[in-house]
């Protein structure tokens, strides 16, 4: 079946730091990849996507490339700030678009 | 986009009763999804309702302990039956915008007591 494994967290960075938040998934076909953001207090929020294979998603500074060949689709950001703390979850689109989510990611941003 | 609302945003339940959730769209959507997401842990879909026919559970929900209703294009429920603890959770509606991407309601975080 299809699934989405996320880097276990929490992540604890310091301002102005890279980031790194790792997604592999198993899916028959070539889904749909996405990264969701859940702020604190906040419902989900969609941060990025990528339709194909080599397409490659951005929002806010964050980038994500879908990456057929190792079935990735790792979430990066070269300057992170405190206000990017949040919950970021990976997803899959399977047929009928329903959604398979990761475990999250807690990501927390000191000054 | 599209703009969800969900009622209520919160709620604390005695085990053994029942809760309905509200989940209305400003717009007419085909398919509305119902997700639940319990304490630390990620999203789980519970079933996905389509306006005029009985909704598609996902494998471990059945429907006498979430019955849903797909009454119009932009309204559904969800009633989680006979609660216990075990369903403390954050509930999630959701639909789907032109191009393909999701967008969620605020959440109905349910505490089973």
């Amino acid at each position: 079946g299809n699934s989405v494994t996320q880097m276990e967290g929490p992540v604890t960075l310091s301002e102005e730091a890279f980031l790194t938040i790792n997604c592999t998934y198993t899916a028959t076909g070539y889904p749909s990849l996405f990264w969701y953001v859940q702020y604190p207090g906040e419902g989900l929020q969609l941060l990025l996507k990528a339709t194909k294979a080599d397409d490659k998603g951005s929002n806010k500074g964050f980038e994500a490339t879908y990456r057929k060949e190792t079935t990735s689709f790792h979430l990066e950001k070269g300057s992170v700030q405190v206000s990017d703390s949040a919950v970021y979850f990976c997803a899959l689109e399977t047929s009928g678009s329903r959604l398979t989510f990761g475990e999250g990611t807690q990501l927390t941003v000191n000054p | 986009s599209a703009v969800i609302s969900q009622k209520p945003s919160r709620d604390i339940c005695q085990r053994g009763t029942s809760l309905t959730i509200q989940c209305q769209v400003d717009s007419q959507v085909t398919m509305m999804f119902w997700y639940r997401q319990q304490p630390g842990q990620s999203l789980t879909l519970i079933a996905t309702a389509n306006q005029g026919s009985e909704a598609t559970y996902e494998s471990g929900f059945v429907i006498d302990k979430f019955p849903i209703s797909r009454p119009n294009l932009t309204f559904s429920t969800l009633t989680v039956s006979n609660m216990s603890p075990e369903d403390s959770s954050i509930y999630l509606c959701s639909v789907e915008g032109d191009l393909a991407e999701a967008f969620f309601g605020q959440g109905t975080r349910l505490t089973v007591v």
